[in-house]
Parts: C-alpha cells; structure tokens; sequence
C-alpha cells in the first residue's frame, strides 16, 4: 500500500534557488493538499486541488504555486527559495472534500533554506 | 471553527487502556470530529472520525458523547509504538480564494501520549 508518496525526503537550498517538491498518490483521490509545518507549530494548508486542472490557494499560499494536470500527481514548486519557507512540508489526499472523507498523509520533505 | 481542548500530556503503561479525552463545545451539527497522530516528525496518521455514533476500527474507538460537546479516543492495548502527539480536530468547510470548498483540519498543540514499559 503506497498511498501518498513524497521525494525527496530532504533537501538544502541555497537563498534564490527553486525546485519542485512531488507528490503523487494512488488511491484514486480527487482532492489532494499541500501543508507546511515549522517547528512547534500546527500544519497551514498552501494550495489545495479538488481534481486534475483545478487548484486554490490555502491559508500561506504566496512564494509557492502548484499544477495539477493527472490524478496522481500534485507538485509544488518554490520559485525563489526565502529562509522563511525552511520546513517540513507534507502533501495529503482524500476521496473528496467532503466531512466525513479522512485526509491521508506522505512522510514529509523537510526543506531547510541557507 | 470549533476549537477543541485537550491535555496537553498524558502517560499510559504499555497493554493498558489509553483513553485520551477532548473538549469541542463549540461543534457544529454537521461537523466531524477527527483524530490524528504524529509520530516524531512522520506524517499526520490517520486514526478514527465520527458524527454522533461511536465508532471502532482496527486502530481505535472513538466515543462522542450525547451532547458532542466532548469525545475520548480509545486506545484499547497501548504499545510504546503507539508514543505519539494525538490530535482531536474538529472538521470546518472552507471556501477557498477560487471559489472551492474543502474540509478544512486545524491542528492545534494536541496531547503528547507516552506509553511507558
């Protein structure tokens, strides 16, 4: 069972540098998240998708943007890489939106911006 | 959103009974209460939600009382596996910038379990 799938697990950046973080999942889910979590702190959702080709912003959306053109698959990608956006960042899924529909989570990228 | 309160450390011996009780006076009719789980710095597991009924799956129990204003997660035979933050979430639909809707998670300080030998 692989369910959500992040790469990489690590990563360093230096100041300015972009990368895509990826996610792909194969449960067959519609909506799939992108969270980000620093230290001591709750998970903020960034972008969400409610399907391929459709996405919205989350509550800390700026600095990232996101596609969405299978199923599967929901990158999301740093333009120019800032210190504040040093992280662990974890990408979820779900079936649909709706209440009772449990959101599932990757392992994580922990992303740390020098 | 539905805030929910819950302790903000518990222990528990390992076999035994853990029961990890949460606050959420302020939930709504149609909102679900959830519990997840975090394990070091993995992934937020998911563990059991619920609308009014008690529910049970192979992980855990969850009971909400009559009035919904409280719940206790139940882990039945606590393994030192099972050391972990437990979260107790109250599920909001959210609209987002674009128009869509999700159903938002809130994770807020939860309950750091330790199961101890």
């Amino acid at each position: 069972n692989a369910g959500v799938t992040q790469t990489p697990k690590f990563r360093i950046l230096k100041i300015g540098q972009s990368m895509t973080l990826q996610c792909t999942q194969d449960m067959n889910h519609n909506y799939m998240y992108w969270y980000r979590q620093d230290p001591g702190m709750g998970l903020k959702l960034i972008y969400y998708s409610v399907g391929a080709g459709i996405t919205d912003k989350g509550e800390v959306p700026n600095g990232y943007n996101v596609s969405r053109s299978t199923t599967e698959d929901f990158p999301l990608r740093l333009e120019l890489a800032a210190p504040s956006q040093t992280s662990v960042y974890f990408c979820a899924s779900s079936l649909t939106g709706l209440y009772n529909q449990p959101q599932h989570f990757g392992d994580g990228t922990r992303l740390s911006i020098l | 959103d539905a805030k929910t309160t819950q302790p903000t450390s518990m222990d528990c011996a390992e076999g035994r009974a853990a029961n990890l009780p949460c606050n959420h006076s302020t939930i709504s009719g149609n909102e679900y209460v959830y519990w997840y789980r975090q394990i070091h710095s993995q992934g937020p597991q998911y563990i059991i939600h619920g609308l009014k009924n008690n529910e049970t799956n192979e992980m855990a129990s969850l009971i909400i009382t009559e009035d919904r204003k409280s719940s206790t997660l139940i882990l039945p035979h606590a393994t030192l596996r099972d050391t972990a933050v437990y979260y107790c979430i109250v599920r909001v639909a959210v609209i987002g910038a674009g128009g869509t809707s999700y159903g938002k998670l809130t994770f807020g300080q939860g309950t750091i379990l330790t199961v101890h030998p």
